[in-house]
């Protein structure tokens, strides 16, 4: 059984800049859900992806937006870059043949905006 | 009304030791209650969760407490060792949103 695996491991971006991160979800599962996490802090909730459709959101800003595919991976993009975007980037899968509030993390993508 | 609140903030223990990590929360709607474990530069990982029918929950040395009324949930791990010592997150979800609300985390230091 593969697990949750994201990428890039890092990235550093400039301030107005685009990013997109991508994540696999762990096999079985058809549910990905993106976090942010900033240093010393628990992760905040952006949103969650079912069945290619946004299935809610956290309090982002619409310059964060992502995508699910038909193999149930995903994307995260954020736009216009501001520098308090710089935090660890947390994808989790869930749902399919496991419990729905079963979330597995990924091990994360770390952005830094400069 | 959407916040786990999470003490204390750090904490250490000789090895051996019985850690407590308290969490309470606001919301009746939600009713799954995970611990998730952390180690730097990691994701988290799902250590143990409870749901709000029963009081207490065990796998191996994590033992969940849980109590409906007071709206607060504990993690307890048994004969800590040094290995033990990571940031362990509280969260909280329900209504099938598939949310998990995180409290701010707690560090853990195991000593030999």
């Amino acid at each position: 059984e593969t697990g949750v695996t994201q990428s890039p491991t890092h990235l550093i971006k400039t301030r107005g800049q685009q990013v997109t991160l991508r994540c696999s979800s762990q096999s079985g599962h058809n549910t990905v859900s993106w976090y942010q996490q900033a240093l010393g802090q628990g992760p905040q909730f952006i949103f969650q992806y079912y069945r290619e459709e946004e299935n809610g959101r956290g309090n982002f800003p619409p310059r964060f937006s992502g995508l699910q595919f038909p193999n149930y991976s995903s994307e995260l993009n954020v736009n216009a870059l501001e520098l308090d975007d710089s935090a660890l980037y947390l994808c989790a899968s869930s749902g399919g043949t496991s419990d729905y509030y079963e979330q597995y993390f990924g091990p994360g993508t770390r952005l830094t905006v400069t | 009304q959407q916040q786990v609140k999470q003490s204390p903030q750090s904490l250490i223990v000789q090895k051996g030791g019985i850690p407590i990590i308290n969490c309470a929360y606001e919301n009746t709607a939600f009713d799954y209650f995970p611990w998730y474990q952390q180690f730097p530069g990691k994701g988290p990982a799902l250590l143990i969760a409870i749901r709000p029918d029963v009081s207490e929950k065990k796998e191996g040395r994590f033992t969940i407490s849980f109590n409906k009324s007071a709206k607060q949930f504990s993690l307890h791990i048994m004969d800590s060792q040094p290995g033990d010592s990571a940031t362990y997150f509280c969260a909280a979800t329900g209504g099938n949103t598939g949310k998990l609300i995180f409290g701010q985390g707690t560090t853990l230091q195991v000593k030999p």
